[in-house]
C-alpha cells in the first residue's frame, strides 16, 4: 500500500542553522505531496505542497521539491527561527481524496 | 473566514461509557475528513465523506465507531463504548473537494482519554 517515511525526531537545531528533514515516499499511482506543520495544541496546517514531478513547494521560506526519480520529497530551510520549532508532517494524495501521512518529526528551534 | 470547528477540545470518560465528538468544517467545503492521531504518529484517516455521502469508511472500526454527516455540513462521530485504546486526538479536516489535489484544513481536535 501507499506508504509515507520521514526522517526520525525529534530534530534540534540551533536559531538560523540549516534545516532538512527527509521524506520518502511509495504510492500506486502519481500522488500530490505534502507538508504539514502542528504547532503545540493546534490542528495541522498546510506549509506547502506540489502536485507534480519537479514541482517546487515553497512558504515562509521552506521549500520542497517533488523528485519522482527518487520518490522524494524532503523539507528545506536555509535559516531556521525559534517560531519555527513545531512538528512536520510529509504526505501524499492520491486521486479520490485519499491521503497517506508520516509520523512526523520534531523539531526544536534553540535561541 | 472561520477554520474548521471541532468540540469538545478536551474530554476525559471511563471506559465502556459512550463518547461524542463534533465537526464544523470551513463554510462551501463538500468533503469532511475524521482522522485519529496517537501519541507521536500521523493522522490515519477514520472516514471521508463527499457531501452527506460516506465515501471511504473502509479503517472504520463498526463495531463501535460510528459517524453521521446528515445535511452535508456539521458531522459527528461517536464511539459506544469506548475502550482504553481510543485515548487518542480526534482530527476533523475539510476541503473543497475530494481530489486529492487540494489543500486539507485541520480543526484543532479533540484529545480524549479513556480510564
Amino acid at each position: 500500500g501507499d506508504s509515507v517515511t520521514q526522517m526520525e525526531g525529534p530534530v534540534t537545531l540551533s536559531e538560523e542553522a540549516f534545516l532538512t528533514i527527509n521524506c520518502t515516499y511509495t504510492a500506486t499511482g502519481y500522488p500530490s505531496l505534502f507538508w504539514y506543520v502542528q504547532y503545540p495544541g493546534e490542528g495541522l496546517q498546510l506549509l506547502l505542497k506540489a502536485t507534480k514531478a519537479d514541482d517546487k513547494g515553497s512558504n515562509k521560506g521552506f521549500e520542497a521539491t517533488y523528485r519522482k526519480e527518487t520518490t522524494s520529497f524532503h523539507l528545506e530551510k536555509g535559516s531556521v527561527q525559534v517560531s519555527d520549532s513545531a512538528v512536520y508532517f510529509c504526505a501524499l494524495s492520491l486521486n479520490a481524496g485519499k491521503s497517506t501521512f508520516g509520523d512526523g518529526t520534531t523539531l526544536t528551534v534553540k535561541p | 473566514e472561520a477554520g474548521v470547528v471541532q468540540s469538545p477540545r478536551y474530554k476525559i470518560i471511563e471506559k465502556k461509557q459512550p463518547v461524542a465528538f463534533w465537526c464544523n468544517p470551513i463554510s462551501g467545503h463538500n468533503t469532511l475528513y475524521w482522522y485519529l492521531q496517537n501519541l507521536g504518529q500521523g493522522p490515519e484517516l477514520l472516514i471521508r465523506y463527499e457531501n452527506e455521502e460516506a465515501v471511504d469508511d473502509s479503517q472504520l472500526p463498526k463495531d463501535r465507531f460510528s459517524a453521521e454527516r446528515l445535511k452535508g455540513v456539521d458531522s459527528t462521530l461517536k464511539i459506544q463504548p469506548a475502550e482504553l485504546g481510543d485515548s487518542a486526538v480526534y482530527l476533523c479536516a475539510s476541503s473543497f473537494s475530494g481530489s486529492g489535489q487540494e489543500t486539507q484544513y485541520f480543526g484543532p481536535g479533540t484529545r480524549l482519554l479513556v480510564l
